[in-house]
């Protein structure tokens, strides 16, 4: 049961245009969500993140938005760069509880000069 | 120092062999993880130690064993493993079990002959 989801395994963009990477959850418990990207032979990097108290949370080009009562959220890039191509993993957790992230499974992003 | 550093970096082993697994970091956290990432999957969490000791273990096999001689070092040894153990083995630390901001290494690819 994946209670994670990255729809869209793979999504491409031309540089300067907005990337736009979803997320749904089904675990109403989860209350902390984080993105994670992943440069191929790298270990995930943390990106941006966001409590469930808010519904948006911005950092230089990226911004993260959360619906709670559909589940769901996004990751903005704007402008994206080349630089930006890499695997991005969403993940969530229950906070109080051990660090048990749980990961969706990962939108890979391209961007194209 | 933000590093969290794995070795080694590639490993080989048929179904007999004795390996282990090392990771390290001195970022001061006190909360290290073991994940398995299988391609094209996201990572699963394994084992969780907070302060040393073990705290969650998911389930796992055995076969896996984990140790954390101090505070700085993680192990994970291997023994009698299967082919289908094959994947990428993330080490991470946060600065608490409770922080969920996790630092990753870059993994050691594992394959079971």
């Amino acid at each position: 049961d994946q209670q994670v989801k990255q729809n869209s395994p793979s999504l491409s963009v031309q540089e300067g245009r907005i990337s736009i990477l979803n997320c749904d959850y089904t675990n109403s418990m989860f209350d902390y969500f984080l993105w994670y990207k992943k440069y191929p032979a790298e270990g995930p990097t943390f990106l941006i993140s966001i409590s469930s108290i808010k519904d948006k949370n911005e950092d230089g080009r990226f911004t993260v938005f959360l619906n709670k009562s559909a589940k769901h959220l996004s990751l903005h890039i704007v402008p994206s760069q080349p630089g930006d191509s890499a695997v991005y993993f969403c993940a969530a957790v229950s906070t109080g509880t051990a660090s048990k992230l749980t990961f969706g499974t990962g939108t890979r992003l391209q961007v194209t000069l | 120092d933000t590093e969290v550093t794995q070795t080694p970096k590639h490993l080989v082993m048929g179904m007999t062999n004795k390996k282990s697994l090392k990771c390290e970091q001195h970022m001061g956290h006190r909360a290290m993880y073991w994940y398995k990432q299988k391609a094209k999957k996201p990572p699963e969490l394994m084992f969780v130690y907070s302060y040393e000791k073990l705290s969650i273990n998911e389930s796992v096999p055995s076969r896996f064993s984990p140790e954390c001689p101090n505070s700085s070092l993680l192990n994970l040894h291997l023994h009698a493993l299967q082919p289908e153990d094959s994947a990428l083995y993330l080490c991470a630390s946060s600065r608490d079990s409770l922080n969920e901001k996790l630092f990753f290494g870059s993994g050691t690819q594992l394959s079971v002959l």
